[in-house]
């Protein structure tokens, strides 16, 4: 079974300031997405990382994949409120599942204050 | 436009009512599926559909079916609601393709059920 670590669990800041929300595994990942979910809404996919080393940048957002495909962070700079959600990462197994089955971490609550 | 589309937005039954959940796609992707949300809970994968092909997951309880006409529709059937089954219904699509793009999942904005 693979398992996905996802911490901090909840994050409160305040508007300006710099967060990481890392996803770890003992398990390899043929790729990895990350969600971003507002109350009452589904998941919106943010980013998808498949290679070892990646990193993505969306805007203030950056996304990075580890070297062996096990971790992953997103790190966001100068947050702002209307980036307050759950933020969920999800990893796709590698070899055997051809349909791109989902390991979800346990979210991170991130509240941003004005 | 959304892609993938639930309806309805809110569901409100009564214990033991039998109630059902729609999703429909607009992706022509060809695998679908149903998840559990409970409050800023990670979704728990009930079942999916690989084509028509369905699977369960093995701890998903028997009140719980599906079904799946045709490519673009599919159903979330509870039998006999309870409490514990007051929870966001998340329906998500994926094609299988090329390494990488496969596993991506696009979900829907979900169905909120409340039972009475």
């Amino acid at each position: 079974t693979q398992l996905l670590e996802q911490s901090p669990q909840f994050l409160s800041i305040q508007e300006g300031e710099n967060l990481t929300v890392y996803c770890n595994s003992s398990s390899v990942f043929s790729s990895l997405q990350w969600y971003r979910q507002e109350p009452g809404e589904g998941p919106v996919l943010l980013v998808t990382v498949v290679t070892g080393g990646e990193v993505k940048k969306l805007k203030r957002l950056t996304f990075q994949f580890g070297d062996a495909r096990k971790d992953s962070s997103l790190h966001i700079t100068a947050a702002q409120p209307g980036d307050t959600g759950l933020y969920l990462c999800a990893g796709a197994g590698a070899g055997g599942t051809s349909y791109g089955k989902l390991t979800f971490g346990q979210g991170t609550i991130l509240t941003v204050h004005p | 436009d959304a892609m993938v589309i639930q309806n309805p937005r809110y569901q409100v039954t009564q214990f033991g009512k039998p109630v059902t959940l729609s999703c429909s796609q607009t992706l022509n992707h060809n695998v679908m599926y149903w998840y559990q949300q409970k409050s800023s809970q990670a979704p728990k994968l009930l079942f999916h559909y690989y084509d028509k092909d369905f699977n369960n997951e093995a701890d998903t309880p028997d009140n719980f079916q599906s079904r799946r006409p045709n490519t673009s529709f599919c159903f979330l059937d509870i039998r006999s609601p309870g409490l514990g089954d007051a929870a966001m219904y998340l329906c998500a699509t994926s094609r299988d393709g090329p390494s990488g793009a496969k596993n991506i999942q696009y979900f829907g904005a979900g169905t909120r059920l409340s039972v009475l």
